[in-house]
């Protein structure tokens, strides 16, 4: 079984400002991919940003980074120079890697506010 | 453009009237899920299917059923809503990567918000 935490249920940051975004996971596979989305308030999951558990070195696309640390079982967002857009709820998600269809399995959500 | 479809996009039903929710992907994936999301609890897989005539319950399939008949489609059917189910619900779609396959992004519709009374 497969299980995602995300501690912080609000976070809030300054414009320009960066934030990181909690999420460690458990599971018994060996092989397994970690996903963050985005869910903007008019309600649509926007895919962020991929680790794989074998990858060496940490995922980054623009200005989302992953801090993956696979012996503390953590997969932490690091949203930088914020902006008001990115007001969001933000979801950390896993899956293994060989079977399972494809599930997906999701933390209960981290939602982000950026003030000005 | 490629995209995930679901309708309706929102959805007010009484207890017990049958309903049924489309899913419709133009990427010709494989594999499709549905999901639903419910405050506090995150998103939980109801089922999914690897291809066509194979599914499988996810997490929480009591009181839905599915079926693929074809690749592009993937119903969700509720044969007797009760009030628990009022949630949103999202379709997915992913394609088994060749070179990756663990970039196998899933592409989600845009939510089918359900109210049972």
């Amino acid at each position: 079984a497969q299980k995602i935490t995300q501690t912080q249920p609000g976070m809030f940051v300054q414009e320009k400002e960066a934030v990181t975004l909690d999420c460690t996971y458990d599971t018994s596979d060996q092989s397994y991919g970690l996903f963050w989305y985005k869910q903007p308030s008019s309600g649509e999951m926007i895919f962020l940003i991929y680790q794989g558990s074998y990858d060496e070195q940490n995922a980054t696309e623009g200005r989302y980074s992953l801090n993956f640390q696979k012996a503390r079982k953590s997969a932490n967002l690091v949203i930088s120079a914020s902006q008001l857009g990115d007001s969001a709820m933000y979801f950390c998600a896993m899956r293994p890697l060989t079977g399972g269809g494809n599930k997906l399995t999701f933390g209960t959500g981290t939602q982000l506010k950026v003030e000005l | 453009e490629a995209q995930v479809t679901q309708n309706p996009r929102y959805l007010i039903t009484v207890t017990g009237k049958k309903l049924t929710v489309t899913c419709s992907q133009n990427m010709n994936h494989e594999y499709m899920s549905w999901y639903r999301q419910d405050p506090g609890l995150g998103l939980r897989q109801i089922y999914y299917s690897m291809n066509v005539e194979v599914t499988d319950k996810g997490d929480v399939p009591e009181g839905y059923k599915v079926s693929r008949k074809e690749k592009r489609n993937f119903p969700l059917i509720l044969e007797s809503p009760s009030p628990n189910q009022t949630s949103l619900y999202f379709c997915a779609s992913s394609q088994p990567g060749v070179l990756r396959p663990s970039t196998d992004t899933q592409y989600f519709g845009p939510g089918t918000r359900l109210t049972v009374l």
